[in-house]
């Protein structure tokens, strides 16, 4: 089974803190994906990787950075924390491209509170 | 950019009663997949359309891709307390590889 393992559950921090969302899958995915998930507004793509080093802004990038040194591991950065920020963000990946490989498998997602 | 949209947002129905939602993205899609969110967990994989106009169904879902391949439906027949959950549709706008997911539809089965 692919695992997609997201390293924290909840978190709580203060605004202006620089919060880093860690992301390991163990299938040898190509793609990695990093969305937020608000009420109403379904699942929004913040950044999307399809290579190590190589990354792609999704529709809400603001505030954010992404990491991808390794291919298993994808990291969320949030340079200055913001109330505004305060959601569940939801890690993901697929193996390719491909129509027959695209399925996108998800971690459990981390619940961010930002006060 | 694009936008996909479904509705209804929220849907309570009765056990045994049948239920629907639809998605339409502002931009023609390649494929379309859907997934289901349990209450508390994350999305999972249901399936993937492909076709212009196609029809997959699994058991009690059916899913259909429109003709023009904007628009999308998922079907469930006399609904169980199982089906309990939030159903996205999602998919990349033709010439991108990233996925967009719809707002989601939230459905309540009451026993």
């Amino acid at each position: 089974d692919v695992k997609v393992t997201q390293s924290s559950r909840y978190l709580v921090k203060r605004t202006g803190e620089k919060v880093f969302l860690e992301c390991v899958q163990d299938m040898d995915h190509e793609n990695m994906f990093w969305y937020r998930q608000d009420p109403g507004l379904g699942l929004r793509l913040i950044y999307f990787s399809y290579d190590v080093k190589m990354k792609e802004k999704g529709d809400i990038p603001e505030g954010y950075s992404v990491s991808r040194e390794k291919k298993e591991r994808f990291s969320l950065i949030l340079e200055s924390a913001s109330t505004n920020q305060t959601s569940m963000y939801l890690c993901a990946s697929s193996l390719s491209l491909g129509l027959q490989r695209n399925t996108i498998y998800f971690g459990e997602g981390s619940w961010l509170t930002v006060v | 950019g694009q936008q996909v949209m479904q509705i209804p947002q929220y849907q309570h129905v009765q056990e045994g009663e049948d239920f629907t939602t639809y998605c339409n993205s502002s931009t023609t899609l390649s494929n379309i997949q859907w997934y289901k969110q349990r209450p508390g967990g994350h999305p999972v994989f249901l399936i993937q359309l492909v076709k212009s106009g196609e029809v997959k169904k699994q058991k009690r879902l059916t899913f259909q891709f429109g003709e023009a391949k904007k628009n999308s439906s998922l079907h469930i027949t006399a609904t169980q307390t199982t089906d309990v959950g939030t159903y996205f549709c999602a998919g990349p706008a033709s010439g991108t590889y990233k996925y967009i997911f719809g707002t989601g539809t939230r459905l309540k089965v009451l026993a």
